[in-house]
């Protein structure tokens, strides 16, 4: 049973690009939610995506969207990108909206330069 | 505002000892409480959980106790082990992702 997979593993964009982070959950999973990690810090919640809506939103600008598919897929796209941007992007997925459990990806490291 | 503060920042233990990574939380609220632990270049990975109905809940090695009037929570690692030498978070929701904690660098030497 594979886990919750991301890609790509690693990213390079420069300041003003646009970027598109791709998660596939957990198989059983119908919830995802993605995370910013900075260096040394824990994940910060960015958006939460159920029945193909965004369900739960952090405080992240306008600039984050993203978007579930009927597969329960999803994307992360973040637009006119800032150095403060690079970070590790997590996913996570669990078996409903209100199910407490989440099961992180392994992350996709961007880098902005 | 919902914070998790968590301490300490980085702890050392020797091959055998225990480990102890403590947690504290402001939101009352909050019902569900895991640790996870992540190693270089990975995602979290869930280690224990516990609900504020138990005050300690065992997993082999690890061992989370719950205090809740104090809203604490601290994370037990019996018998450490290199293998376990690794970043923990612990982290906190309430019908709300999850709130996590900035982690904490444990290293075990033999």
């Amino acid at each position: 049973d594979a886990g919750v997979t991301q890609s790509p593993t690693h990213l390079i964009k420069t300041r003003g690009q646009q970027v598109t982070l791709r998660c596939s959950p957990k198989s059983g999973h119908d919830t995802v939610s993605w995370y910013q990690q900075a260096l040394g810090q824990g994940p910060q919640f960015i958006f939460q995506y159920y029945e193909e809506e965004e369900r739960q939103r952090g405080n992240f600008p306008d600039r984050f969207s993203g978007h579930q598919f009927p597969n329960y897929s999803s994307e992360l796209n973040v637009n006119a990108l800032l150095l403060g941007d690079s970070a590790l992007y997590l996913c996570a997925s669990s078996p409903g909206l209100m199910e407490d459990t989440q099961y992180f990806g392994p992350g996709t490291r961007l880098t902005v330069l | 505002q919902q914070q998790v503060k968590q301490s300490p920042q980085s702890l050392i233990v020797q091959k055998g000892g225990i480990s102890i990574i403590n947690c504290a939380y402001e939101n009352t609220a909050f019902d569900y409480f895991p640790w996870y632990q992540q190693f270089p270049g990975k995602g979290p990975a869930l280690l224990i959980a516990i609900r504020p109905d138990v005050s300690e809940k065992k997993e082999g090695r690890f061992t989370i106790s719950f205090n809740k009037s104090a809203k604490q929570f601290s994370l037990h690692i019996m018998d450490s082990q290199p293998g376990d030498s690794a970043t923990y978070f612990c982290a906190s929701r309430f019908s709300t992702p999850l709130v996590f904690g900035k982690g904490t660098r444990l290293s075990v030497i033999a």
